[in-house]
């Protein structure tokens, strides 16, 4: 059973549409969601949600999370095709004092010229 | 400079041939994890640390062994591959909980024939 679904699964703009990438989650003592983005290699950060902070923003890029409801939501304004990469949200899942990494399996975002 | 080394980047190797990833940090990080990586069904957790000496299985465990006998230092054991563990294995670390960002290596592109 998913525990954090990230939708759509795919997903191809042109340059200079604006993106929604959406992530739900289902854990219990809720600490934090993550962001990634992986182009060819490794996975890099994008942003840090927390309890006590629903949104964030850097550059282009925006994201915020809805606790009552249970989702994040990234923002890509004004694409490019060097944002063309699978993102990845993740969340820390909770269970007998330890805290297990779980990730969504990723929105591939294609943007073409 | 903060990082996260993985070694080797590339394998092949035969069914039954043991071997060994390693992965260390510069951090001092307390958690560390493993994931393996495959199209369609995305990041997934092999192993996950809290700490020195404890260590406790993922969604994967099945045909990997793990230890962490320093705080650095995670290396993952295929005691006998076989060629379903062909993949992209990514190790990580971060801090207590994962309420910031975890730090992925680079990757190591496993092939057993």
């Amino acid at each position: 059973e998913d525990k954090v679904v990230q939708s759509p699964l795919s997903l191809v703009v042109h340059e200079g549409d604006t993106v929604t990438l959406n992530c739900s989650y289902e854990v219990t003592n809720f600490r934090s969601l993550l962001w990634y983005k992986q182009e060819k290699k490794a996975p890099t950060f994008l942003f840090m949600l927390t309890s006590s902070g629903i949104e964030k923003k850097s550059g282009r890029l925006s994201s915020i999370l809805d606790k009552k409801e249970l989702f994040s939501i990234l923002n890509i304004t004004a694409t490019q095709t060097g944002d063309s990469a699978v993102y990845l949200c993740a969340v820390p899942l909770s269970g007998a004092g330890s805290y297990q990494l779980t990730f969504g399996k990723g929105t591939k975002l294609s943007v073409i010229p | 400079e903060a990082q996260v080394t993985q070694n080797p980047r590339y394998l092949i190797t035969v069914t039954g041939k043991k071997l060994t990833v390693t992965c260390s940090q510069n951090m001092n990080h307390e958690y560390m994890s493993w994931y393996r990586q495959d199209p369609g069904l995305g990041l997934r957790q092999i192993y996950y640390s809290m700490n020195v000496e404890v260590t406790d299985k993922g969604d994967v465990p099945e045909g990997y062994k793990v230890s962490r006998k320093e705080k650095r230092n995670f290396p993952l054991i295929l005691e006998s591959p076989s060629p379903n563990q062909t993949s992209l294995y990514f190790c990580a670390s971060g801090t207590t909980a994962w309420v910031t960002e975890a730090f992925f290596g680079q990757g190591t592109r496993l092939t057993v024939v």
